[in-house]
């Protein structure tokens, strides 16, 4: 298993442009989710999703989009990128969900920058 | 938002030492979770606890989960230099039944 994989690993943009962080995951995990990381603040919850075509608020969703159209597909779309936004994004995927053992597992995460 | 207390925020230690670091919350959680992550690098899962009193090891890795439910802790034994990272706590549970992470425990190993 590849486990859960991000793509771009680094980005660089420029205010008010457009774009997707892609995460996919082949552990057949029903819950995605995406984080934000930012020096002092600790991940904080961005999006999630309990399943296909099920999708969430987190804790800072303003700015973002998501979609889940697939089991193993949950791409995270910056609508018009501001410099806030820069920071460290990672994607997590966990089973099972709403159980006793549900543990979450991360991607290597996206870096972003906005110019 | 809702984050972790976790203490301490960072650690400068000799190699063989031992290390102690904990998360407390005004929340009470279901699941706490040990994450390490290394520079450029995700979170890797470290110890995962579901009862509150259990007591967990992975290698040189204990962790505890607290009795009332609103703490745990992570001890090292005989760190070595490829401990370096750092280390965050998670709960599951409380008011939003979301994973919430405490701000991290920067550990630094001097060989």
């Amino acid at each position: 298993n590849a486990g859960v994989t991000q793509t771009p690993k680094f980005q660089v943009l420029k205010t008010g442009q457009s774009m997707t962080l892609q995460c996919a995951q082949d552990m057949n995990h029903e819950y995605m989710s995406w984080y934000r990381q930012d020096p002092g603040m600790g991940l904080r919850l961005i999006h999630y999703s309990v399943g296909a075509g099920i999708t969430d608020q987190g804790e800072v969703p303003n700015g973002y989009n998501v979609s889940r159209s697939t089991t193993e597909d949950f791409p995270l779309r910056l609508l018009s990128a501001a410099p806030s936004q820069t920071s460290v994004y990672f994607c997590a995927s966990s089973y099972p969900r709403g159980t006793t053992k549900e543990t979450q597992y991360f991607g290597p995460g996206t870096r972003l920058l906005v110019l | 938002g809702q984050q972790l207390n976790q203490s301490p925020q960072s650690m400068f230690i000799q190699e063989g030492e031992d290390v102690s670091m904990n998360c407390t919350s005004s929340s009470i959680f279901n699941t706490w979770l040990w994450y390490k992550q290394d520079p450029g690098e995700g979170p890797v899962l470290l110890i995962a606890l579901y009862k509150a009193g259990e007591l967990t090891s992975n290698g040189r890795l204990t962790a505890q989960f607290g009795i009332t439910r609103k703490d745990s802790f992570l001890n090292i034994s005989a760190s070595i230099p490829s401990d370096v990272g750092i280390y965050f706590c998670a709960g599951l549970g409380g008011a939003t039944n979301k994973l919430i992470f405490g701000t991290g425990t920067l550990l630094a190993v001097q060989p």
